[in-house]
Formats: structure tokens, sequence, C-alpha cells
């Protein structure tokens, strides 16, 4: 079936940082790959994506690039902000029209 | 991008008791998907919600519990019914597809309707 992995959290870093939250997928076919983000006391937001294999899917300074061949979509983001701070979902959708299918989340904690 | 309204944004309900979440999409949509969020977790999918045709539920869900109407494309409710204290999560609805534009492969959601249950 298909499914996501994303890393445990919380992840907790210092304004400046290097971020990386993994994520890894199973689906059969070819499948789109989403970052969302949820703010605290706030709706989930589209921060990125990529449709096809060697995409690279970017937004507000944070990338991530669609791996195939390791059947991964790391998040990263070179320098995080105390504003950045927000739980970060990983998603695939297998076919369009098709529900999004979400790893567990991974939330991120920025301390200026 | 999409705007999608929930009503309500939050309630707090007694054990045994209904509450029907409304959902309004700002265009014509193929689908629409109601997801469920518990405290600390991700987001699990209820159901689909066909405009036409009765909702297609996920496992462990069931339409007694979570009865949805879709009577046009851009309109959808979701009621819980007999609530327990269980029950208490985050309701979202999003939107699975734009009509008359091909199926986008974007997906966004509504703000959420924060539901506690005593």
């Amino acid at each position: 079936g298909n499914s996501v992995t994303q890393m445990e959290g919380p992840v907790t870093l210092s304004e400046e940082a290097f971020l990386t939250i993994n994520c890894t997928y199973t689906a059969t076919g070819y499948p789109s790959l989403f970052w969302y983000v949820q703010y605290p006391g706030e709706g989930l937001q589209l921060l990125l994506k990529a449709t096809k294999a060697d995409d690279k899917g970017s937004n507000k300074g944070f990338e991530a690039t669609y791996r195939k061949e390791t059947t991964s979509f790391h998040l990263e983001k070179g320098s995080v902000q105390v504003s950045d701070s927000a739980v970060y979902f990983c998603a695939l959708r297998n076919q369009a029209g098709t529900a999004l299918i979400f790893g567990k989340g991974t939330t991120l904690s920025v301390s200026s | 991008s999409a705007v999608i309204s929930q009503k309500p944004s939050r309630d707090i309900c007694q054990r045994g008791t209904s509450l029907t979440i409304q959902c309004q999409v700002d265009s014509q949509v193929t689908m629409m998907f109601w997801y469920r969020q518990q405290p600390g977790q991700s987001l699990t999918l209820i159901a689909t919600a066909n405009q036409g045709s009765e909702a297609t539920y996920e496992s462990g869900f069931v339409i007694d519990k979570f009865p949805i109407s879709r009577p046009n494309l851009t309109f959808s409710t979701l009621t819980v019914s007999n609530m327990s204290p269980e029950d208490s999560s985050i309701y979202l609805c999003s939107d699975g597809g734009r009509q008359g534009t091909g199926i986008t492969d974007t997906q966004y959601f509504g703000p959420g309707t924060r539901l506690t249950v005593l």
C-alpha cells in the first residue's frame, strides 16, 4: 500500500541553523509529493510540491527534491527562523483526484 | 489557490449529541475530502464526498457515525453523530479537483473545526 514515513520529532534548532526533515515514501506508480505546514492554531497550508522525479519544489526558503531512486522527499532550509516553528507534514498523492496520504508530522521548534 | 471555509470553527459539545460541520469551496470541485486530526496526530481520511452519489468511507469510519452530504459542487457537510470524548479532534475538509480545468494535484484545506466533546 501507499505510505509516508517522516522522521520523529520534535526537532529543536537555534535561529539560522540548517534544517533537514527526512521523508520517505512507498507507493505504486509515480506519486506527486508534498510538504504541508501547520502553524500553531492555524490550518494546513501547502508549502511546496513536486510532481515527478528530480523535480525540486521550493517556497519561503524551503526546498525538497523528488528522489525516485531513494523514494525520498527530504525538506531542507539553509537558515531557519523563529517564525518557522510549526508542524510539517510530508504527503503523497498517487493519482490525480485521490486523497492525500500523510506522514505523522514533525514538530519544529526554533529558538532565538 | 482555493478558498475553503468551514463552520463552526470550534465547538464544545455534550456526549451523545451530534454536530454538523459545513464546508464551502469558492469554486466547483469534483471531489471533497473529510479528514480527522486527533490531538497531536496526523491527518486521517474519513471519507470522500462525491456530488450526486454516496460518500466513500475509509476503513474504520461508517456512515451511521459520520453521515456526509454533498448537495452541489461547492458545498459539503459532515455530521459527527452520537459523540463521545474520543471524537474530540480537528475535522478538516479539502478539495480534490477543480471542475472544468482538469484535475489539479494540489489539495487545499479548510481551516478546520476544533471539536471538544465533554
